[in-house]
């Protein structure tokens, strides 16, 4: 089993759209989680911690579930712009190592 | 102000050869990681120094050695290059802390024909 599971995709969806990724790990240890988002041909870049509570930024939820070792990412109202991968990432109990997802791919439509 | 840089950019060069990449940030964190993307676009982590201290070595070939002068730099050197070696070589860094976030450098293309 892969240490951190994502569903690969692509998603297609028109602009407005609601779409929700999912992720699963699989070291019940995991301190830290986040979603990064990365265009192409270029570097990863944050997007979002996620936090026991869940939490929200502008058209973006993030939710965990320890007790399933479950992540969600919710974006409303899609945008052109929201086209890219979005990665999973997961921090180990080391604290150092980081295991990336291998990506979901969402290409939003006009 | 460019926060983590990498150079070369791209990088083309012959099965056999030794070759390096640099990298350094001028966040002053402490941690610095060297990660791979391959053609499947999966990221790997291959190495993570903490204060110029390796803590993270993931299985990689001994072909591959990070070096870190100081804090703010993390260089990988690359011996007898080997065609599956071809990969988008990623730089980054971090405070280091559980919460904390990853700053990607813009990646280095390498290509071993």
């Amino acid at each position: 089993r892969k240490e951190v599971e994502q569903d690969p995709g692509p998603f297609n969806v028109p602009e407005g759209a609601t779409v929700a990724f999912n992720c699963t790990y699989s070291n019940s240890a995991s301190q830290s989680f986040f979603w990064y988002r990365q265009d192409c041909r270029k570097e990863p870049k944050l997007l979002m911690s996620v936090y026991s509570s869940g939490n929200e930024d502008g058209r973006f939820t993030a939710q965990l579930n320890r007790a399933s070792q479950y992540i969600s990412l919710l974006i409303r109202d899609s945008k052109l712009s929201d086209s890219a991968t979005y990665l999973c990432v997961v921090k180990g109990d080391g604290g150092f190592k980081t295991i990336f997802g291998a990506g979901t791919r969402l290409f939003v439509k006009a | 102000d460019t926060a983590v840089s990498q150079t070369p950019k791209y990088l083309v060069t012959q099965m056999g050869n030794d070759k390096s990449i640099k990298c350094e940030q001028n966040l002053g964190h402490d941690t610095m990681y060297w990660y791979k993307q391959d053609s499947k676009k999966f990221l790997k982590i291959m190495f993570s120094y903490n204060n110029k201290e390796l803590i993270i070595n993931e299985t990689v070939p001994n072909r591959f050695s990070p070096k870190s002068p100081d804090k703010a730099h993390l260089n990988l050197h690359i011996n007898s290059l080997e065609l599956g070696d071809s990969a988008v070589y990623f730089c980054a860094s971090s405070d280091g802390t559980h919460g904390d976030t990853q700053y990607f450098g813009p990646g280095t293309r390498l290509t071993v024909l």
